[in-house]
């Protein structure tokens, strides 16, 4: 069955340095989500990502946070200059166009973000 | 503003006892309801939806789940539960307002379930 695949799986970075998390969807699928969960929270919505442009994005995605999709595969969360509050569970997800939005989203393993 | 509620942060049960694990949710439009687990070091797999039509939605590995508009709960049960069935549970909901397109997922907090042999 095909899956949605994440790398790293964990990443440790100093306190402001950037960081790209990397993802690659299911090949024929065409929304893209990045969703974070801190240690003991909720899986909280970053941002969606169809046909090149973000489609919807929460008010923990600010100015620091950018997704790419620098090619046919893969879909990418940078991190401008991490702050200790980014440290979490990052997970990425994809959904099929065909039906929409009543299509399941299914997610990577995550990358777990440590920042020191 | 949507939001899910799981009332339990933790379900104990006896292998092959029945298993159900709580939801409710609020939404402004109608909901899109969804089921996922999460192993250990591992990503949210999807269980199972609800979209419209018949208010008990069968699953993966078992699992069903039954739609109440009235009560807006949407509760996941398994009749006979395994102690590979032991993981954390989430609920979600996808608001789909009138007009809108409406892809983000609310998350509940999570339930683990725990199934004793």
């Amino acid at each position: 069955e095909p899956e949605v695949t994440q790398t790293p799986s964990h990443q440790v970075t100093q306190m402001g340095q950037e960081v790209i998390l990397r993802c690659v969807p299911i090949s024929n699928h065409l929304y893209f989500y990045w969703y974070r969960q801190i240690l003991g929270q909720k899986v909280e919505f970053l941002v969606s990502f169809y046909n090149n442009e973000i489609s919807e994005k929460s008010e923990i995605f600010d100015d620091q946070f950018s997704v790419e999709r620098p090619d046919g595969s893969n879909f990418t969360l940078k991190i401008r200059s991490t702050k200790l509050e980014d440290s979490a569970m990052y997970f990425c997800a994809s959904s099929e166009s065909f039906g929409g939005s009543n299509q399941p989203q299914h997610f990577g393993d995550g990358t777990r973000l440590s920042i020191l | 503003a949507q939001s899910v509620a799981q009332p339990e942060d933790q379900v104990n049960v006896a292998e092959g006892n029945p298993l159900t694990v709580k939801c409710t949710y609020s939404v402004s439009g109608n909901p899109y309801l969804f089921w996922y687990v999460q192993y250990p070091n591992r990503g949210l797999q999807f269980l199972l939806k609800y979209i419209t039509g018949d208010n008990l939605v069968k699953g993966s590995y078992g699992f069903e789940a039954e739609f109440n508009k009235s009560q807006t709960s949407f509760h996941l049960k398994k009749p006979s539960a395994l102690v590979s069935d032991s993981a954390l549970y989430f609920c979600a909901v996808r608001d789909i307002p009138l007009g809108a397109a409406g892809n983000k997922l609310t998350f509940g907090g999570g339930t683990r379930v725990l199934v004793k042999p």
